[in-house]
């Protein structure tokens, strides 16, 4: 089945440390997304990808850098500089643009400061 | 500044009764996309809502869409325990981007 997949379900972060979450997609969609959720608010984007080699920042992405070589795959680094990493990303796509679809979102990964 | 603007933002209803959820935006968009939320799940889609005037419907919920007043909908019929989640709306800014705004997001409980 096709899908997106986040791992890990879980991260710790040390403080000073860079961490690495992974976003993979077989949905051959060509746009992807990394938000961020905090406890009992909404979504606020953080990057978003068009097509491969070519990213765009969102609202929040300070702290936050992405790399899109691959179609299937949009990893999200939260640098030392997000002093405040501790919440819940989700990672999505779509085939975006005119097609008129939906968003498909991966299970998340959730984020706490050691 | 780009909005999109949820009530109420928590709504605890007993079973059975109706109920409506609005979702306004600040930016012209004929599209509108409605999710929900479990707590501590992601987002699963329930309805796109392509033009002014479009009216979908899933069990007990429908969707609608007034893109001239800027809003849409979600009307829950008899509601139902299996109906308590996070409800969100998201319309795509500037219309037809690949960029999406999401609402604030409305907290529904259904009480037994």
């Amino acid at each position: 089945d096709g899908g997106i997949t986040q791992s890990p379900k879980y991260l710790f972060r040390k403080e000073g440390q860079n961490v690495t979450l992974s976003c993979e997609q077989n949905l051959n969609h060509d746009a992807m997304y990394w938000y961020r959720q905090d406890p009992g608010q909404g979504l606020r984007l953080i990057y978003y990808s068009q097509i491969v080699n070519d990213f765009q920042k969102g609202d929040i992405a300070e702290g936050y850098s992405v790399s899109r070589e691959k179609k299937e795959s949009f990893p999200l680094t939260v640098t030392s500089a997000q002093k405040n990493p501790t919440a819940f990303y989700l990672c999505a796509s779509t085939t975006g643009g005119l097609s008129n679809q939906p968003q498909h979102f991966g299970d998340g990964t959730r984020l706490s400061i050691l | 500044e780009l909005k999109v603007e949820q009530n109420p933002l928590f709504l605890s209803m007993q079973e059975g009764k109706n109920y409506t959820i609005y979702c306004n935006y600040s930016t012209t968009s004929d599209r509108l996309y409605w999710y929900r939320q479990d707590p501590g799940k992601s987002l699963e889609s329930l309805f796109v809502l392509l033009s002014n005037g479009a009216v979908k419907q899933e069990g007990r919920l429908m969707a609608s869409l007034d893109t001239k007043a800027r809003l849409s909908t979600l009307h829950i019929t008899a509601a139902v325990h299996d109906l308590s989640a996070t409800y969100f709306c998201a319309v795509d800014m500037p219309p037809g981007t690949y960029k999406y705004i999401f609402g604030t997001g409305t907290r529904l409980k259904v009480l037994a």
